[in-house]
């Protein structure tokens, strides 16, 4: 089953805006991930949030995590045309052992108008 | 560099037809992924492998099989192709660094099964 929703499905925007894309999950995690996927091609990771970080920035883009509600949001500032695609968020779940695999959502569908 | 890199790109097959999806990565990774993308599925683990000779099954592993016999790829066969398995396939690889794991992707492998 899915560990990350992500709200919401699609999104449309005008360039130079700003984008916010939500992400939920159900159990406790090491870290949460964003990736981007360009339409056709393999995802690309963009950034990554510890459980003990509460936000983080990386270029145009702010992470945010809540552990108390199990949920994290990404914000793209002034939005690019070359930035539409599909974002998704991924968990690392703090199962202890040696099982690291991340659980991804289902994702946002990111459309940036010129 | 050449990174993540999946052979085919594109495949038609019959029903009951077998083939073997290939994933080669130059990183020296540890950790290989097979993942396969649905449409509103997001995207959901088949396969791993931890290791060279390595090999475990994910959310999804029915009527698929995998093989690590040299650490830098990672081989996914389908013994007897369906419908249901088409899909689009994608294969990743990473490392763990002071406790944190991101993954790279390749391009993707597009399978028709008619």
């Amino acid at each position: 089953s899915q560990q990350g929703e992500e709200d919401p499905q699609a999104l449309s925007i005008q360039e130079g805006e700003n984008a916010t894309m939500n992400c939920s999950y159900k159990t406790s995690i090491n870290n949460l991930q964003w990736y981007r996927q360009n339409s056709g091609r393999g995802l690309v990771h963009l950034i990554l949030i510890r459980s003990n970080e509460r936000e983080k920035h990386s270029g145009r883009l702010r992470v945010t995590l809540d552990t108390s509600k199990k949920s994290s949001s990404l914000l793209i500032t002034a939005s690019r045309a070359a930035d539409t695609a599909s974002y998704f968020c991924a968990t690392e779940a703090n199962s202890g052992g040696s099982n690291y695999k991340l659980t991804f959502g289902k994702g946002t569908l990111l459309t940036v108008n010129p | 560099n050449a990174g993540v890199t999946q052979t085919p790109k594109f495949r038609v097959l019959k029903t009951g037809q077998s083939m073997t999806l290939l994933c080669a990565q130059d990183m020296n990774h540890e950790y290989m992924y097979w993942y396969r993308q649905d449409p509103g599925m997001g995207l959901r683990l088949i396969h791993y492998s931890v290791g060279e000779g390595t090999t475990a099954k994910g959310e999804v592993p029915d009527g698929y099989n995998v093989s690590r016999l040299k650490k830098q790829n990672f081989l996914l066969g389908l013994e007897s192709a369906a419908p249901s398995q088409t899909s689009v396939y994608f294969c990743a690889s990473s490392y763990r660094s002071r406790g944190l794991e991101t993954q790279y992707f390749g391009p993707g492998t597009r399978l028709l099964v008619l």
